[in-house]
């Protein structure tokens, strides 16, 4: 059974500043990862999609890179803005499976 | 493109209610769709998988009886909540996957704004 962690469960940072948001999964056979946002009490907004083959997606001050041999994937937030704040959530799609798995969520606060 | 509409955005209603939502995929068609349910503060867990033309599949420890699911054509399905009771209360989401004539795994889900229901 896949299971997604996320850490930290919580996070702030100073405006400007750069931060990585972490996620590891235990089932490295997937198709795809993405990262969402979502802010309180809304839906959820795709960030990211990386597929199993590749290594990183990139979107403006957004980077998110897979390593899936390890079970791993983080998002890089450059020069962070209170804009930015929000719960980061991945999820992962499993082989042989439509089904998304996701983590534990990341709040972030950025400080201005 | 790929918009997902979810409605309504919130419910208010009196216990032992039974309580529609409905997600619809906008600009495209999808065969599945999936409703997740979320609690304050936490991830969002997936309770239910509806294909089109098809029973859903349920995740387990979700009541089929009380969370009815209809996947009637290409782009609605409807979650109803039957005799709904406080505990009931929570977010709920859904989400579409697009038909493409591809292999699938590749395609991210769509996801609606959510639905929050309060039962009082």
């Amino acid at each position: 059974k896949q299971e997604v962690t996320q850490i930290p469960a919580a996070l702030s940072v100073p405006e400007g500043e750069n931060l990585v948001l972490n996620c590891s999964f235990t089932d490295s056979a997937i198709y795809n990862l993405q990262w969402f946002r979502q802010d309180p009490g809304k839906g959820l907004t795709s960030l990211l999609l990386i597929q199993s083959s590749q290594r990183e997606q990139t979107s403006g001050r957004l980077n998110a890179s897979l390593d899936k041999s390890s079970g791993r994937s983080t998002l890089y937030i450059a020069a962070s803005q209170p804009g930015d704040s929000a719960t980061y959530l991945c999820a992962v799609r499993s082989f042989g499976n439509e089904k998304l798995t996701f983590g534990t969520g990341t709040r972030l606060t950025i400080i201005p | 493109g790929a918009v997902v509409s979810q409605h309504p955005s919130r419910v208010i209603c009196k216990s032992g209610t039974s309580v529609k939502i409905e997600c619809r995929s906008l600009d495209f068609q999808a065969t599945t769709m999936f409703w997740y349910r979320q609690f304050p503060k936490k991830s969002l867990m997936l309770m239910a998988t509806s294909n089109e033309g098809s029973k859903a599949t349920y995740e387990q420890g979700v009541e089929k009886d009380k969370f009815l699911i209809n996947h009637a054509s290409l782009t609605l399905s409807t979650l109803t909540v039957t005799s709904a009771h406080p505990e009931d209360s929570s977010f709920y989401i859904c989400s579409a996957l697009r038909i493409t004539g591809q292999g699938g795994g590749n395609q991210p889900q769509h996801f609606g704004d959510g639905t929050r229901l309060s039962i009082l």
